[in-house]
């Protein structure tokens, strides 16, 4: 299975702030990769797909990108709603697998 | 609107069989995607289970495949996982999830299900 390494585990932004968030795959997922948010209590939504490909309805200041076996989610301007959980998952090669997480907070 | 809504018990006995249902409204099942369960273990773990595909075809996690199910109703517009002999480590949050094919990423989720396995 291809395991994604993702960093930090947590980390707290002020807002207007911008935060990245990485996750490295343990083996080349050729850009297929995809980013979710998990608000408290509600299922995961996704952001991103193909790396950098922004889910309809999706605000803007939300980007991704990467290459090989190294991508991140960058939040341009950090939000209160963007208080959440975001986790990566790779959509290379089945099992599908994701990240640990990172609990993002407003500082 | 797609809405997607897991039901099933609560809580299971170890050793005894986890079924859960996915009711699926705002889109018919065999209309296209795949249809899959996901699970969230506590301290955030997240394990993509399997898909069944809008033609019926199935695709399990090695992981899990000698106990897993995932079969449909398409009558009811609803898909269904069976987990057989649960230990406690099966205690989790299930999500059912639409899977948009070629791009392998989940779309809509439901709200989730929690299950606990406890004697």
């Amino acid at each position: 299975d291809i395991q994604m390494t993702q960093s930090p585990a947590s980390l707290s932004a002020s807002l207007g702030e911008t935060v990245s968030i990485e996750c490295l795959a343990s083996e080349g997922i050729s850009n297929d990769l995809a980013w979710y948010q998990q608000k408290s209590g509600k299922s995961p939504q996704l952001l991103i797909y193909a790396a950098s490909r922004l889910q309809d309805g999706v605000p803007s200041r939300f980007s991704g990108s990467g290459s090989g076996t190294r991508y991140s989610l960058k939040i341009s301007g950090m939000q209160p709603e963007d208080e959440a959980d975001y986790f990566c998952q790779q959509s290379y090669k089945y099992p599908l697998t994701f990240g640990s997480g990172t609990k993002l907070e407003i500082k | 609107e797609i809405q997607l809504q897991e039901s099933g018990p609560g809580l299971v006995k170890p050793s005894q069989s986890l079924s859960l249902t996915c009711s699926v409204t705002g889109y018919t099942i065999t209309s296209g995607y795949d249809w899959s369960w996901i699970r969230k273990f506590p301290g955030n773990k997240m394990e993509w289970m399997g898909y069944i595909s809008y033609s019926g075809s199935t695709n399990y996690n090695p992981s899990l495949k000698s106990r897993i199910s995932i079969t449909r109703d398409t009558s009811k517009n609803q898909f269904f996982l069976q987990l057989n002999s649960v230990t406690t480590e099966d205690t989790a949050t299930y999500y059912c999830a639409r899977t948009i094919p070629y791009y392998y990423v989940m779309d809509a989720w439901g709200q989730g299900a929690s299950v606990t396995v406890s004697s």
